[in-house]
Order: structure tokens, then sequence, then C-alpha cells
């Protein structure tokens, strides 16, 4: 069974710094896809990002980017210039195209200092 | 619009009164799921469906039940409710296979459900 693991439970990071969350999965297959997703105070689940493990190349948008390493079986959020509206939890997810089952990791709830 | 509709967003009941919690979805998706999010633990599948009368278990789907009679709506129902079944749940249903949006759960907004 895939296991998803979110090693920080809460972060913080300055208004327009940098920051970079973490995510580690297990799984023994080699086609899956990845996914960030972001749960404002509102709680609804919206995506961030989304990487496909034969893909290469670090999926981006805009300020948000991953850093795949698919050997090391890990998948970080960069958050760049963060703003106020960043202020969310951040769920890591797998999907294995086998079963199609969705897991999620912990979350980790990222704070802006104004 | 594209979305995922689930009712109630927040209910109070009590222990032993069976509930419904009904979840809509407009995008001709075969692939629904209902999951529970509780602090510290992130969101767990309770139950899924790949299609029309087709469900199965999810990770933890003891005291809960789903049917699957349409492709638009997928219900869950607690039969008899405990103070442990206390959550925040979520329907969503995602397109199966590969294209531009392969993978990517659209969420409903969430129920609150309490049971005392």
């Amino acid at each position: 069974a895939q296991t998803v693991t979110q090693s920080q439970p809460e972060m913080s990071v300055q208004e327009a710094e940098t920051v970079t969350l973490s995510c580690t999965y297990d799984t023994s297959e080699s086609d899956y896809y990845l996914f960030w997703y972001k749960q404002p105070p509102s709680r609804q689940m919206i995506l961030v990002i989304r990487q496909e493990a034969y893909k290469q190349q670090n999926a981006t948008e805009n300020r948000f980017s991953v850093n795949f390493q698919k050997a090391a079986k890990s998948f970080s959020l960069k958050i760049s210039d963060s703003q106020l509206g960043d202020a969310a939890m951040y769920f890591c997810a797998y999907r294995s195209r086998r079963n199609e089952k969705l897991t999620f990791g912990t979350g980790t709830r990222l704070t802006i200092i104004p | 619009e594209a979305q995922v509709t689930q009712n109630p967003r927040y209910l109070i009941t009590v222990t032993g009164k069976k509930l419904t919690v009904t979840c809509s979805q407009n995008m001709n998706h075969e692939y629904m799921s209902w999951y529970r999010q509780d602090p510290g633990l992130g969101l767990r599948q309770i139950y899924y469906s790949m299609n029309v009368e087709v469900t199965d278990k999810g990770d933890v789907p003891e005291g809960y039940k789903v049917s699957r009679k349409e492709k638009r709506n997928f219900p869950l129902i607690l039969e008899s409710p405990s103070p442990n079944q206390t959550s925040l749940y979520f329907c969503a249903s995602m397109q199966r296979g590969g294209g531009l949006s392969a993978g990517e759960l659209f969420f409903g907004e969430g129920s609150r459900l309490t049971v005392l």
C-alpha cells in the first residue's frame, strides 16, 4: 500500500520570502501522479500543482513549483514570493495509475507572517 | 459551472439517528469518493465508486454505507452514527484514465458533522 508522509505539521514564512514544504511517499509502482492541494480556512480543497511520474521536468504553476525526485520518492513544494493568501493547510497526495486510489499526507499548516 | 455539491454543509445529530449526506457532480465523472478529514490524520478514504453500481471500501469504511444508482449521485449513509464519526466529510469526483485533468480530484465544499 502506498503511504504519503509530510513531516512538517506546521511551518511559517515571512511575507515575500520563499518556503519549501516536504513530502515523501512510498510505492512500488513506476507510473503515478503526485499532487499538492491547498485548504484555506474556507475548508475548500484547491489543486495547486500536479506532477506525472513519467515526466522528468518539474511542474510549475506561477509562484508554485515542485522538486520531484523520483528515485528518492520525494515531492516538495516551493512557494516563492509568499503572500498572505497562501496561508492554508497543504496536503500532498499520491494517485496510483493502477487502481486510481488517492492517498493523502497528514498536511502542513503554513502561516504567513506579515 | 463544473462542481461537486454536497449537503448538508453542517449537521448536528445524536447517536443512533440515521443520516444521509448527499453528493452530486455535474462533470459526468465516473469516479466518485468520500473522505473524512480529522486533525493530524489528513484525509482518509471511506468509500469510492468507479462507476454506476460499482462501489468499494476505502481505508475507513466501518459505520458507513454508500450507493451509486446514478452516475451523478453518490450519497453517504450513516445508519447509526456514533460520536467517533464526528468529522469533516468531503465528496470528490474525478475523470478516470488520461486527459488534461486526469487524476485531479474535484471536491465538494465539505460537510461538518457532529454526533452527540
